[in-house]
């Protein structure tokens, strides 16, 4: 079965805290995306990335940086963690290739982060 | 500025009726959408999807409609039963990046 796997489920940190979030996937897929989901506001991209090395910000890249040194790995670091950063943050990867029908992102399970 | 929009936050069904949620875009290069099903604390799901080349793509209860005139797609669930309670994303496309909606909640009560 394909994965994306986020490497914490629920996450507390404190305020001023350098914060990194782990995806990886199993799935060989080129692209890997970060997005935060927060009420009434649905899935706002925080940083994509089309390849190793690459990284492009998406609509909310502010107070966020990440990482791709491997293909299967994505990090998303919040370098200095603030209140307003307490959310449900979701990874996601997708094939360069449309292939079949179901042709989509493929999301972790998330990671409820609250900061103090 | 959002380019898909799901302009219901929540919708209420009994359960055995059908569900209709809906979704429109403003980019008319869409070519390719998708409609996710998140559960709380957990990451959303692909449900179904539809391509631009079809009006209409069916999956056992789930049913994506496609109006591209209107720029409009619509999700059907016949029957609603209670474990459909979630929040549903429609997403749209034309590369390999998605643009996701709002989200609608949808609750069937029993």
């Amino acid at each position: 079965d394909v994965k994306v796997t986020q490497s914490s489920r629920y996450l507390v940190k404190r305020t001023g805290e350098k914060v990194f979030l782990e995806c990886v996937q199993d799935m060989d897929h080129e692209n890997m995306f970060w997005y935060r989901q927060d009420p009434g506001l649905g899935l706002r991209l925080i940083y994509f990335s089309y390849d190793v090395k690459m990284k492009e910000k998406g609509d909310i890249p502010e107070g966020y940086s990440v990482s791709r040194e491997k293909k299967e790995r994505f990090s998303l670091i919040l370098e200095s963690a603030s209140t307003n950063q307490t959310s449900m943050y979701l990874c996601a990867s997708s094939s360069s290739e449309r292939q079949g029908y179901d042709y989509g992102y493929t999301f972790g399970s998330g990671t409820r982060l609250t900061v103090v | 500025d959002q380019q898909v929009k799901q302009n219901s936050p929540s919708l209420s069904v009994q359960e055995g009726r059908i569900s209709i949620l809906n979704c429109d875009y403003t980019n008319s290069m869409f070519d390719y959408f998708l409609w996710y099903k998140k559960y709380p604390a957990e990451g959303p799901t692909f449900l179904i999807s539809i391509s631009s080349i079809k009006d209409k793509n069916e999956d056992g209860r789930f049913t994506v409609f496609l109006n591209k005139s209107a720029k409009h797609l619509s999700l059907h669930i016949v029957p609603s039963q209670p474990g459909d309670s979630a929040v549903y994303f429609c997403a749209a496309s034309a590369g390999n990046q998605f643009y996701f909606g709002t989200g609608t909640s949808l609750t069937v009560i029993p």
